[in-house]
């Protein structure tokens, strides 16, 4: 089983339209969770942190259950330009020398 | 803004040639690392510093060395490069010596193949 298993998609979804998606992780030691999102041939940027409590920011909302060890993206009113590739990333375990683990990533296209 | 530059966008090398990727960042950041990434795959970490003149391997170091001889300079050599290394490498880096609980920033990447 992958440290860090997505849904490698695509999802194609029409805009406006509201779509969410998770991220299994199979180390319960893991400590801190994100997202990123990758634009086609560009570099990853984070999207946003993942904590207990959730996370939200504007359209975008980050849960975290830690029973079930997944994360997940929901996003809300989708635009065009949210069209990317969103990864998952998992810090492996307590200390500084975990590593942090990228998930395969899941492709999103938002349709007019 | 965080910046962080790699030498290169594109690089063509043939098999068995000494190959240097650079990377520089401007944050004044502890960390650095060295990723690969290919499809299907994800992200793999091939080797991270989290300090002047220290390295850590990552989950595939095997054919892969690398130098951290300034701050805000850490460079990925392969030794004798060989077709399944051709790849896109990307280089990261965050601050806080604790080095995996924080952003990491990536640079453009540099899209290697090797004939």
């Amino acid at each position: 089983r992958k440290e860090v298993e997505q849904d490698p998609g695509p999802f194609n979804v029409p805009e406006g339209a509201t779509v969410a998606f998770n991220c299994t992780y199979s180390n319960s030691a893991s400590q801190s969770f994100f997202w990123y999102r990758q634009d086609c041939r560009k570099e990853p940027k984070l999207l946003m942190s993942v904590y207990s409590s959730g996370n939200e920011d504007g359209r975008f909302t980050a849960q975290l259950n830690r029973a079930s060890q997944y994360i997940s993206l929901l996003i809300r009113d989708s635009k065009l330009s949210d069209s990317a590739t969103y990864l998952c990333v998992v810090n492996g375990g307590y200390s500084s020398a975990s590593k942090i683990i990228f998930g395969s990533g899941t492709r999103l296209s938002i349709r007019p | 803004d965080v910046k962080v530059t790699q030498s290169s966008r594109y690089l063509v090398k043939r098999t068995g040639e000494k190959v240097f990727l650079e990377c520089v960042q401007d944050m004044d950041h502890e960390n650095m690392f060295w990723y690969r990434q290919d499809p299907g795959l994800g992200l793999r970490l091939i080797y991270f510093s989290y300090d002047v003149k220290m390295k850590e391997k990552g989950d595939i170091p095997e054919g892969y060395s690398v130098s951290r001889e300034k701050k805000e300079r850490f460079s990925l050599i392969l030794e004798s490069a060989s077709t399944n290394q051709t790849s896109m490498y990307l280089c990261a880096s965050s601050e806080s010596g604790t080095g995996f609980a924080d952003t990491q920033y990536f640079g453009p990447g540099t899209r290697l193949t090797v004939l």
